[in-house]
C-alpha cells in the first residue's frame, strides 16, 4: 500500500525557475492539502481541495498554485521560484473534509530556491 | 482569523516523568482539535484528537483536555519513553473553511533516559 507518494524528495532550484513538485495518492481520499514548513513557525496550509475540481487558497498560497484534475493527483507549482520559498513541503489527503478526522502525510519534498 | 499559540517550544523530561504541552486558539468555533508527532526527517502522524463535544479523551499513555470557554487544549503524556522524543504540533479547526486546520508553531520533546 502506497498511501500518499510525494516526488521528488529533494531539489536545489535556481531562483527564477519553474518548479512542480507532485503528489499522488491512491487510498481515494477526497480531500488534498499542500503545506509548508518552516524551522520555528510549524505547518503551514498552500492549497486545498476537498474534492476533483476545486481547490481553495489556504494561509500562504501567494506564488503558488494548484490543480486538481482527478481524485488521485494534485500537484504544486511555483512559476517562479524564489529563495523564501526554500522549505520542507508536504502533501496530505483526508477522506473527506477536515472536520471528519486525520490528515494523512506523504514523506515531504525538501526545495532549496538559490 | 484563527490563531494557535503552543508552549512550551521545548521541553526536556526524564524517562518515566510526565510531559504536558498546551495550546490556545482564538476561534470559538472551532470544533476539532487534533495532535500530530512528527519524529526527525519523518511525516507528521496523528496521535490523538479531540472534538468540542468532549471534555477529555485517553489513549493508553495519551491524554488530551479540551477548555472550550478558556479555548484551551493540553496533552498528556505519562511514564514517557526515549520513543517519545519527537515534535509534536496541536492544530485547531477553522470555522467556515470547510475544516482547513490551523497549526500551532510546534514542541520539541526530548525524553532523557
Amino acid at each position: 500500500i502506497a498511501g500518499i507518494t510525494q516526488a521528488p524528495t529533494s531539489q536545489i532550484l535556481a531562483a527564477g525557475r519553474r518548479m512542480t513538485l507532485r503528489c499522488t495518492q491512491d487510498m481515494r481520499h477526497n480531500a488534498m492539502y499542500w503545506y509548508r514548513q518552516d524551522l520555528g513557525l510549524g505547518l503551514r496550509l498552500i492549497h486545498y481541495s476537498n474534492t476533483a475540481g476545486t481547490t481553495g487558497k489556504g494561509e500562504v498560497p501567494d506564488g503558488y498554485s494548484v490543480s486538481r484534475a482527478n481524485t488521485d493527483d494534485f500537484p504544486l507549482t511555483l512559476a517562479s521560484a524564489v529563495p523564501s520559498q526554500t522549505s520542507v513541503y508536504f502533501c496530505a489527503s483526508s477522506p473527506q473534509g477536515l472536520s471528519t478526522g486525520e490528515l494523512f502525510f506523504g514523506e515531504g519534498s525538501r526545495l532549496t530556491v538559490l | 482569523g484563527e490563531n494557535v499559540e503552543q508552549h512550551p517550544s521545548t521541553l526536556s523530561v526524564q524517562e518515566g516523568d510526565s510531559a504536558v504541552i498546551k495550546c490556545t486558539y482564538s476561534d470559538s468555533a472551532s470544533n476539532y482539535f487534533p495532535w500530530y508527532k512528527q519524529e526527525l526527517g519523518k511525516r507528521p502522524q496523528l496521535i490523538i484528537d479531540i472534538r468540542s463535544n468532549v471534555g477529555e479523551k485517553k489513549d493508553q499513555r495519551i491524554a488530551v483536555t479540551l477548555n472550550k470557554t478558556a479555548k484551551h487544549f493540553s496533552l498528556h503524556i505519562t511514564e514517557t519513553q526515549p520513543e517519545d522524543s519527537a515534535v509534536y504540533f496541536c492544530a485547531a479547526s477553522i470555522s467556515g473553511s470547510q475544516g482547513n486546520l490551523i497549526f500551532g508553531k510546534g514542541t520539541k520533546l526530548s525524553v532523557k533516559p
